[in-house]
């Protein structure tokens, strides 16, 4: 897919780890969402972005923490997470006043 | 509470018959629905939509009707192909200016030869 892409794709890390997704959209759109897959439950909204600014925080806890430089990129940094947070992470973004979403191939996260 | 659900999880169908996927929804605010198709080791990809002044949408191969007395939205799929095989969900959002959606838990789709 070259509309939303993320990397990486597959990521293992510890419980003291930090790292970051990363995802970026080639399709001009100006509003970004991360979501959350788990195994056997609905796809989770975590955060929405419009035109850069943080529009929605779905109660999600605060060692998830999104950023949005600008409208094509969008970040999620993640810092002692722990292993219930190992799921699909999705990221997807639409344009301004669109109803429809474009999803990117998704970050599958293990937290061991 | 609010929520967006299926009414099965596993839907087995041979290959040139058509299928169907049902959704119920509670919310009666809502007022845009949407059907996604997801692939193992995929995102999700846009099938068709629905706005809830409508009841009734075709695409290529699919139909998206929607009724609204009964919370009720269903995916038609005609001569279903192995293609086809994926988890598929439906959601909903109404309009509060963020068009945040609400996602179904989702059916699997099998096509058998």
């Amino acid at each position: 897919e070259t509309g939303v892409t993320q990397t990486p794709r597959h990521l293992v890390m510890g419980m003291t780890n930090k790292k970051s997704l990363k995802c970026e959209q080639h399709l001009g759109h100006n509003a970004m969402y991360w979501y959350k897959q788990s195994a056997k439950k609905p796809l989770e909204l975590m955060f929405v972005y419009s035109l850069e600014e943080r529009v929605e925080n779905n109660s999600v806890p605060s060692r998830f923490s999104p950023e949005c430089p600008n409208s094509s990129h969008l970040f999620l940094h993640l810092h002692t997470l722990q292993p219930e947070d190992s799921a699909l992470y999705l990221c997807a973004s639409s344009a301004q006043g669109a109803d429809e979403q474009y999803f990117g191939p998704g970050t599958r996260l293990t937290v061991t | 509470g609010e929520s967006v659900g299926l009414h099965l999880p596993t839907l087995s169908v041979q290959e040139g018959d058509n299928s169907i996927i049902n959704c119920a929804y509670s919310n009666s605010a809502s007022d845009y629905f949407i059907w996604y198709k997801q692939e193992s080791g995929k995102g999700p990809q846009f099938i068709i939509d629905i706005r809830s002044n409508m009841d009734k949408r075709q695409g290529q191969r699919v139909t998206v009707l929607l009724n609204k007395t009964v919370k009720h939205l269903s995916l038609q799929i005609a001569a279903t192909q192995p293609g086809d095989s994926a988890v598929y969900f439906c959601a909903e959002s109404r309009d509060t200016g963020r068009r945040a959606l609400t996602f179904g838990s989702g059916t699997r789709l099998q096509v058998q030869p």
